[in-house]
C-alpha cells in the first residue's frame, strides 16, 4: 500500500533554513507528480509546490518563490522541500502528497515553527 | 488565482442526519474537483474526486455532484466517525487551490 512519511521538521530562528524529507513506498514513485500543502495551526490547507514525476517542471506558490524549493531523488524515492529564509507565517504542518491527479494519498505532516 | 469559497463554515447536525456542503469556484474547474475529509491531528483523506466519483473503500453514504462552478458533498445519513473537516480543492492545473473548510460538529 502507498506510504508516505515526512521528516526534517523543527524549530527554526527567522532567515533559517531547514530540508523536509517525504519517503515514498508502495507504489512506482517515478511515475507520479508529487506535492507539498502545508496546513497552518488551526487554518486551512495551502498548496505549496509540485514537481512533475521526471523532475523536468516544478511550481510553487507565490509567497515561496525564490525561498523554497522542490526537488526529487526517483533512486531513493524521496521528495524534498529545501526551506530558506524562513518568516513565522511558514509556521505549519508540511504534508508531502501523491498527484493522481488529485492529491490522492498524504503522509502524516511534518511540523515546522518559526519562531524567535 | 481561482478562488474556491466553501459554505457554510460550520455546520452543527447529528448522527443519521443528511447534510450538504457547497463548494463553489470563482472560474469554471469543469469536473476537477475533489473532497477531503481531516479528522483532528491527522492528515487529509480523499473522499471523491472528478466531483462525483467515491474513492475506493469510502463509505457510500458520501455522495458528490457538479460541474463548472457549483459542486456539493452531500453525507446520506450522519455516522459517529463522519464528525470532521470537509475541504473541497480544484485540480484544473496550477495553482492547486482549497476551499477554507467546513466542519461539521454534533449538535
Amino acid at each position: 500500500q502507498v506510504h508516505l512519511v515526512e521528516s526534517g521538521g523543527g524549530v527554526v530562528q527567522p532567515g533559517g533554513s531547514l530540508r523536509l524529507s517525504c519517503a515514498a513506498s508502495g507504489f512506482s514513485f517515478n511515475t507520479f507528480g508529487m506535492h507539498w500543502v502545508r496546513q497552518t495551526p488551526g487554518k486551512g490547507l495551502e498548496w505549496v509546490a509540485f514537481i512533475r514525476k521526471d523532475g523536468s517542471i516544478k511550481y510553487q506558490e507565490g509567497s515561496v518563490k525564490g525561498r523554497f524549493t522542490i526537488s526529487r531523488d526517483s533512486s531513493k524515492n524521496t521528495l524534498y522541500l529545501q526551506l530558506n529564509d524562513l518568516r513565522p507565517e511558514d509556521t505549519a504542518v508540511y504534508y508531502c502528497a501523491k498527484d493522481d491527479p488529485v492529491f490522492d494519498y498524504w503522509g502524516q505532516g511534518t511540523l515546522v515553527t518559526v519562531s524567535s | 488565482d481561482l478562488q474556491m469559497t466553501q459554505s457554510p463554515s460550520t455546520l452543527s447536525a447529528s448522527v443519521g442526519d443528511r447534510v450538504t456542503i457547497t463548494c463553489r469556484a470563482s472560474q469554471s474547474i469543469r469536473k476537477y474537483l475533489a473532497w477531503y475529509q481531516q479528522q483532528a491531528g491527522k492528515a487529509p483523506k480523499l473522499l471523491i474526486y472528478e466531483a462525483s466519483s467515491l474513492k475506493s473503500g469510502v463509505p457510500s453514504r458520501f455522495s458528490g455532484s457538479g460541474f463548472g462552478t457549483e459542486f456539493t458533498l452531500t453525507i446520506s445519513s450522519l455516522q459517529p466517525d463522519d464528525f470532521a473537516t470537509y475541504y473541497c480543492q480544484h485540480y484544473d492545473g496550477y495553482p492547486w487551490t482549497f476551499g477554507q473548510g467546513t466542519k461539521l460538529e454534533i449538535e
